[in-house]
């Protein structure tokens, strides 16, 4: 079965401060998608910040970026500048290897606090 | 950006009540659906593909009489959770997979539902 280890239940980051939230997965596959989502307490499912596995590149949005380290099955997410806003659970995704292609596994969920 | 809308957002009812929630694709088609379950502090767990036009797709565990999943239209999904007890009490989140869209899942703000 395909597993994703959000190995951090909590995590606590001063405001302005950077934080970084791991995740590790286990594949198979050579080419498949990383996301990060974000549930705050009003519990949307928000989706952060992506990863392609056969893109070297780390992926980038705002203050949100990822170290993705392939080899390692490694995918955390680092939060730059660290916001009030940025409170919320956390959770790695990953589309298992026997879905059709849209269907996600969770990870366990990071909780973060911002401390003001 | 494509939105899911759920419906109820909260219930409270009775046990043995038969409660149905509503999963509405608001400007897109959506073949696929996908029913979740979260209890407190954890992580999402995938009860059903619901696939247009045919039967759900059930996870393992999950009862398929309790658990009554129709998906008669692209945009229309229903969960309806049959004799309810306290036990069936969580927070149920449904998300659709827009094909024209390179999201891999976008998700309805949730039902939280309670049986008393």
């Amino acid at each position: 079965a395909q597993t994703v280890t959000q190995s951090q239940p909590e995590m606590s980051v001063q405001e302005a401060e950077t934080v970084t939230l791991s995740c590790t997965y286990d594949t198979s596959e050579s080419d498949y998608y990383l996301f990060w989502y974000k549930q705050p307490p009003s519990r949307q499912m928000i989706l952060v910040i992506r990863q392609e596995a056969y893109k070297q590149q780390n992926a980038t949005e705002n203050r949100f970026s990822v170290n993705f380290q392939k080899a390692a099955k490694s995918f955390s997410l680092k939060i730059s500048d660290s916001q009030l806003g940025d409170a919320a659970m956390y959770f790695c995704a990953y589309p298992p290897l026997e879905s059709s292609g849209d269907k996600l596994t969770f990870g366990t969920g990071t909780r973060l606090a911002v401390r003001p | 950006g494509a939105v899911v809308s759920q419906h109820p957002s909260r219930v409270i009812c009775k046990s043995g009540t038969s409660v149905k929630i509503e999963c509405r694709s608001l400007d897109f088609q959506a073949t696929t659906m996908f029913w979740y379950r979260q209890f407190p502090k954890q992580s999402l767990m995938l009860m059903a593909t619901s696939n247009e036009g045919s039967k759900a797709t059930y996870e393992q565990g999950v009862e398929k009489d309790k658990f009554l999943i129709n998906h008669a239209s692209l945009t229309l999904s229903t969960l309806t959770v049959t004799s309810a007890h306290p036990e069936d009490s969580s927070f149920y989140i449904c998300s659709a997979t827009d094909t024209f869209d390179d999201q891999p899942q976008h998700f309805g703000d949730g039902t939280r539902l309670s049986i008393l």
